[in-house]
């Protein structure tokens, strides 16, 4: 079955420093994935989305961007963070007409 | 446009009492709907989908959902509630026609199930 990797599960940043959390996927090839923040343990909004290999979709613009190196590896980058970039995030991942299977998420604090 | 809606930020039942989380869609071409459920500080967990077929599916834990084609509507039951079933549960749509790469989720909807 497939699984979702992310890390770090907290972490806590000063404004301006700069991040990168790392996705990776097991148990499935050449899969879609998914950044999303969640605020408040509410609703998902879609950051970004990539459908192969240096392939990267934008949904919002923001200071935020994402990388897929490798098939299995979506990465989420800020060069200098907001007080506005905490939030959960969670990566996800899909296959043909299959439903998402998502990570355990990363919470983000940015005092 | 696509989109999907859950009318009821908050569901309370007492357990033992049946449960029905609303949702309802908007998309271009055939709908792919699922439900998801969210503990805290966890990731989403899938529980069902409706593709095509019958329009009653059955998912994990006992949950169940109707399409319903007429209504654009795919409300999530079940016959009887657990108090470990209290979590946010969200409902999502792949459009068959648009971008079917995208999910479209509702805003999610809190069940307080009370012993």
């Amino acid at each position: 079955s497939q699984t979702i990797h992310q890390w770090p599960a907290t972490l806590v940043q000063p404004v301006g420093s700069p991040l990168s959390l790392e996705c990776t996927v097991e148990g499935t090839s050449n899969p879609n994935l998914y950044w999303y923040r969640q605020a408040a343990g509410r609703g998902l909004q879609l950051l970004f989305y990539s459908v192969g290999i240096g392939q990267i979709s934008s949904e919002v613009p923001q200071n935020l961007s994402a990388s897929r190196p490798q098939d299995r590896q979506f990465i989420l980058s800020s060069k200098k963070l907001l007080l506005s970039d905490s939030g959960f995030y969670l990566c996800a991942g899909t296959q043909g007409r299959n439903e998402q299977f998502f990570g355990p998420g990363t919470r983000l604090t940015v005092l | 446009a696509q989109s999907v809606a859950q009318p009821e930020d908050q569901v309370n039942v007492a357990e033992g009492n049946p449960l029905t989380v609303k949702c309802t869609y908007s998309v271009s071409g055939n709908p792919y709907l699922f439900w998801y459920v969210q503990y805290p500080n966890r990731g989403l967990q899938f529980l069902l989908k409706y593709i095509t077929g019958d329009n009653l599916v059955k998912g994990s834990y006992g949950f169940e959902a109707e399409f319903n084609k007429s209504q654009t509507s795919f409300h999530l039951k079940k016959p009887s509630a657990l108090v470990s079933d209290s979590a946010l549960y969200f409902c999502a749509v792949r459009d068959g026609r648009g971008n079917f790469n995208k999910f479209y989720f509702g805003s999610g909807t809190k069940l307080n199930v009370k012993p």
